[in-house]
């Protein structure tokens, strides 16, 4: 499988600020997605992270909160906007492509304080 | 909606006995499943998947089982070792090769030496 790299790895941010997330994988690939996962939970998906058009979000995310941007097939980067402590989370970048499983990036860990 | 859960939130064994983790999955249309192992600070990482037109895959040391009748996934893993010791994510595609994945509660493993 391929390798992702996310950075940060981690951060802590004031309320109020924007934090942009990297993910870059060393393979081209057909899919990436961003998800979610809230201390001790699961992972909830955020969107999907089209190639040269906006991303597909899913039930409960928004645009204006969560901007993607995917510019080619290797790179994608999420935004968490306007960031309140209920933003504090694991942020995962998810890649697959047509024969590759869905594999993660180590993700990012996000404190809002 | 439609959703993964899983039986038991925590499962201890002692080192070099057989592990089994349950997964349920309530929809139907579901043809791809996966089973991830996340360790600690770590991003989700595969271990084995089944196609729906399959009722058990092997790899090493771990098995996948698949009863579509109740919908039903296990995860075996054979002679457990301390580092197995995670949290284990039953993931579904439900539908189509886009690789969006829907995943489980997770079950904590611990392997006591």
């Amino acid at each position: 499988s391929a390798v992702i790299s996310q950075k940060p790895s981690r951060d802590i941010c004031q309320r109020g600020t924007s934090l942009t997330i990297q993910c870059q994988v060393d393979s081209q690939v057909t899919m990436m997605f961003w998800y979610r996962q809230q201390p001790g939970q699961s992972l909830t998906l955020i969107a999907t992270a089209n190639q040269g058009s906006e991303a597909t979000y899913e039930s409960g995310f928004v645009i204006d909160k969560f901007p993607i941007s995917r510019p080619n097939l290797t790179f994608s980067t999420l935004t968490v906007s306007n960031m309140s402590p209920e933003d504090s989370s694991i942020y995962l970048c998810s890649a697959a492509g047509a024969i590759t499983e869905a594999f993660f990036g180590q993700g990012t860990r996000l404190t809002v304080v | 909606g439609e959703s993964v859960g899983l039986h038991l939130p925590t499962l201890s064994v002692q080192e070099g006995d057989n592990s089994i983790i349950n997964c349920a999955y309530s929809n139907s249309a579901s043809d791809y499943f996966i089973w991830y192992k996340q360790e600690s600070g770590k991003g989700p990482q595969f271990i084995i998947d089944i196609r729906s037109n399959m009722d058990k895959r092997q790899g090493q040391r771990v098995t996948v089982l698949l009863n579509k009748t109740v919908k039903h996934l296990s995860l075996q893993i054979a002679a457990t070792q301390p580092g197995d010791s995670a949290v284990y994510f039953c993931a579904e595609n439900s539908g189509g090769s886009n690789y969006k994945l829907t995943f489980g509660k997770g079950t904590l493993l611990t392997v006591n030496p």
